[in-house]
């Protein structure tokens, strides 16, 4: 597509609930990333996939979370057994190539908005 | 470790006044800056970007300079326009794929 993809836009689950947030990436682009934004903050890093491998998993709060890009382009992201706290925008973004391109810029989504009550 | 500290806002401005967001960094190695956008029910967007010391970034009448030696990459405009309004966010580019954000400036220009 023309842009990055992410649905749902938002999600209201309860705590407790499995949650999967989706990601279609730019065609072409082999990097793509998940960040965490909470109100009033800026995103933070969760995961980094370089083609279908995660390159780089050390933002992953903790076991509850998990991502997956098993053809090397959409990914989704799981959250099981949800915590208010999870509650946040989560964004994906992808880039041509990751970090071998020290300048690549990353294209961002709008967000897929996770409220837990 | 890699970090960004970013001037915090809300700045609030009339149209046509000059614009400073500062904003400092700590890296190991020599990391790439950039300066993103998010203006409202738009996603994040890269406004400028910087590779090395001394490089200017700019694009639609914004610039930051990377200053290596005050780890600096402050964001200014000479003339701010009310579709400025937006947050946002410095980031840095270490060596690994992912990118390091401050915590956002939030701009209100009014007419």
């Amino acid at each position: 597509g023309a842009g990055v993809s992410q649905t749902p836009s938002n999600k209201v689950t309860e705590k407790g609930k499995y949650v999967e947030l989706r990601c279609d990436p730019i065609s072409g682009h082999t990097a793509l990333y998940w960040y965490r934004q909470s109100l009033g903050q800026g995103p933070e890093f969760l995961i980094y996939f370089q083609g279908t491998g995660a390159a780089d998993d050390s933002g992953l709060p903790n076991d509850r979370f998990f991502a997956v890009r098993p053809e090397g382009s959409v990914s989704t992201l799981k959250i099981q057994r949800t915590e208010r706290g999870d509650s946040a925008v989560y964004l994906c973004a992808s880039s041509l190539t990751g970090d071998r391109a020290n300048t690549g810029e990353l294209f961002f989504g709008e967000g897929s908005r996770l409220t837990v009550l | 470790g890699n970090s960004v500290t970013q001037m915090e806002g809300p700045v609030t401005l009339s149209e046509e006044a000059f614009l400073t967001i500062n904003c400092t960094y700590t890296a190991t190695g020599y990391p790439s800056l950039f300066w993103y956008v998010q203006y409202p029910g738009e996603g994040l967007q890269l406004l400028l970007k910087a590779t090395k010391a001394d490089d200017k970034g700019s694009n639609k009448g914004f610039e930051a300079t990377y200053r290596k030696e005050t780890t600096s990459f402050h964001l200014e405009k000479g003339s701010v326009q009310v579709s400025d309004s937006a947050v946002y966010f410095c980031a840095l580019k270490a060596g690994r794929g992912n990118l390091f954000f401050g915590t956002g400036t939030r701009l209100t220009v009014i007419p």
